[in-house]
């Protein structure tokens, strides 16, 4: 059972360069979200899907872009890379939209941006 | 504006007692709150939750309080182990109306919980 798989762990950007984050749950899930966490700070919601073709922005979207094609992966889209968007994402899906069972998270992207 | 605050950025507890972590909200239009840990290196694991219509829930050595006209909610951690020892982050989920729940949570800034044997 590998819950929620995100893939790279780690990645170095350089200034304008663009990258996709991606993200796969198996658990069926149809809620999905997009978080960064900045040192210090707690984590900002950036883009979420309440099911596959339904996407919407959260408290932090500039920068960025997603799509949810499928119910399983819900991948994240950098395009011209700033220092700004040096952080950690995490992505995480929900069965009961947050509630009762919260959300189960994936191990998280460490990207720089230099 | 800070919707959900957690204001002590670190707490130090000795093995077997008990840890208190708190956290405050402004918004009354929150009706869930859960808590989640954090090991570096990880993504946040999801440890409790409480509706906004009840003021306890408790899973094993875990129960989290809820003080709605303190607009306050605490995590009580009995007894505390080692392996306690990680970073706590509160959470609120807003109420929707109309088409169904976004699930979209609001997160404190964290406390560091360290237990020392």
């Amino acid at each position: 059972n590998a819950g929620v798989t995100q893939t790279p762990k780690f990645r170095i950007l350089k200034i304008g360069q663009s990258m996709t984050l991606q993200c796969a749950q198996d658990m069926n899930h149809n809620y999905m979200y997009w978080y960064r966490q900045d040192p210090g700070m707690g984590l900002k919601l950036i883009y979420y899907s309440v099911g596959a073709g339904i996407t919407d922005k959260g408290e932090v979207p500039n920068g960025y872009n997603v799509s949810r094609s499928t119910t399983e992966d819900f991948p994240l889209r950098l395009e011209l890379a700033a220092p700004s968007q040096t952080s950690v994402y995490f992505c995480a899906s929900s069965y009961s939209a947050g509630g009762t069972y919260g959300y189960t998270f994936g191990s998280g992207t460490r990207l720089t941006v230099v | 504006d800070q919707q959900v605050k957690q204001n002590s950025p670190s707490l130090s507890v000795q093995e077997g007692r008990i840890s208190i972590l708190n956290c405050d909200y402004t918004n009354s239009m929150f009706d869930y709150f859960l808590w989640y840990k954090k090991y570096p290196a990880e993504g946040p694991t999801f440890l409790i939750s409480i509706s906004s219509i009840k003021d306890k829930n408790e899973d094993g050595r875990f129960t989290v309080f809820l003080n709605k006209s303190a607009k306050h909610l605490s995590l009580h951690i009995v007894p505390s182990q080692p392996g306690d020892s990680a970073v706590y982050f509160c959470a609120a989920r807003a109420k929707s109306y109309g088409s169904g729940n976004t699930g979209k949570l609001i997160f404190g800034q964290g406390t560091t919980l360290q237990v020392k044997p």
